[in-house]
Parts: structure tokens; sequence; C-alpha cells
């Protein structure tokens, strides 16, 4: 079965350098989310979109950015990158935003900042 | 607001040893879902178990069950005769009805030993 797609898995970049990562969710999955996980800690929400539209909003910096486009596919932007912002970020997608919905996660993006 | 709490940080076990890890939540809402989701070294977040607030029923699915009683705020996982491809950081999570993200716990990072 497909699952979320994520890209890419691995991304170095410089401080103040910008950044893009990209999510395919699971075909038909409407919804879709960003975690943002640091070494050693739990996942932490970023943002959520559901038909296209931001439907949650957690601890994103304002240097961060995304969107879900019209193939329900979501992009993060990241500007002014600072050391702090490496980590895992994941992806996740699922049908409906109707509350207690199964998140199925991508394997993540790693982003390392030098 | 949310809140869970994973006291275990680390369990280290022998091959074919059950395995219980506890979790522990707060919230407002009388309403919301538990989750346990398994992040293996690989990286990616797998789902393995939902309960609702409403089904306190027990059950057990292959190797893990799980013991939620509303009364202490508790949702245990554990996971029978462990196997070395149980080795992995465990997270519960928890998402009210007030506020639909997703909320990790720390996690527990499980080392199942030959």
């Amino acid at each position: 079965a497909a699952g979320v797609i994520q890209s890419p898995r691995h991304l170095i970049k410089e401080k103040r350098e910008t950044a893009t990562l990209k999510c395919y969710p699971i075909p038909r999955h409407d919804t879709v989310y960003w975690y943002q996980q640091g070494p050693g800690q739990d996942p932490q929400f970023l943002i959520s979109f559901y038909e296209k539209m931001q439907s949650d909003k957690g601890s994103i910096p304002d240097r961060f950015s995304a969107q879900q486009f019209s193939d329900y596919h979501s992009e993060l932007n990241m500007s002014s990158l600072e050391l702090g912002d490496s980590a895992l970020y994941f992806c996740a997608s699922s049908l409906g935003s109707v509350w207690g919905r199964k998140l199925f996660f991508g394997s993540g993006t790693q982003l390392s900042v030098l | 607001a949310q809140k869970v709490t994973q006291a275990q940080t680390e369990i280290s076990v022998v091959e074919k040893e059950d395995v219980t890890l506890d979790c522990v939540y707060e919230t407002r809402d009388t309403t919301y879902y538990l989750f346990w989701y398994k992040q293996p070294p690989s990286g990616e977040l797998v789902f393995l178990i939902r309960r609702n607030s409403f089904d306190e029923q027990n059950e057990i699915s292959g190797r893990y069950s799980w013991n939620f009683q509303k009364s202490t705020s508790s949702f245990n996982f554990t996971i029978t005769a462990s196997q070395v491809v149980d080795s992995a950081v465990y997270f519960c999570a928890l998402s009210g009805r007030s506020d639909y993200k997703l909320s990790f716990g720390a996690g527990t990072t499980v080392t199942v030993r030959a």
C-alpha cells in the first residue's frame, strides 16, 4: 500500500539558508500535518492543512511557512535557518480532519544545519 | 492543555521477556483518543494502537496488549515475548476533543537483547 512520501530524506544546509521539504500524502488523504522532532525529543506539532486550508497551528516559527496544493501535497518552507532547526521533520496524513483520526507518518526528512 | 508522561526513559530486556510501557496523561477533555506509536532505528513513526476514552475494554492484538484505566489516567502498553525487532522508541500520544493535534510523550527506548 502507498505510504506518505517525504523528500528529501536528508538535507544539509548552512545557517541563514533556506530549505523546502515536500510531503506527498497517502492517495485520497486530504489532511496533512507537519511535526518537528529534535534529537532525543518527542515530535512537536508545527502546522496542519485540510483541503488546502490551514486547519491548526502549533509551535511553528515565523521563519517557516507551509501550504497544501491542489493535489494535496504539502511543502514546508524554512528560511533564515538556524542551528536549532536541525531536526527530523515528519509529515503525516489522514483521511479527513475529524478528531481522532489515525495519522500515518512518512519516514521524515533529516535536516542538518551547519 | 494536554500532557502525556512516559516516566520510563529506557528499558532493556532479554528476548522473550515481556515489556510493559507506562503512559500517564492529562487532559481537560472528557472525550479523547489515546495512541501508541513505534519509532524503529530507521526513523519512521509507525501507528500501533488507538483507543477512545469511552472504551475501556482492554484488548490483545498479537503480541501487543494495552491496559487503559480512565480512573488513573493511564494507558499502558505491553509487548509479550519480546523480539529483537521490537527494539525501538515507543511514543504514547493523546488527541483531545478540544485540541485535535496529537501530543506525544517523551518516548521510551526499548532495547531487546538476543
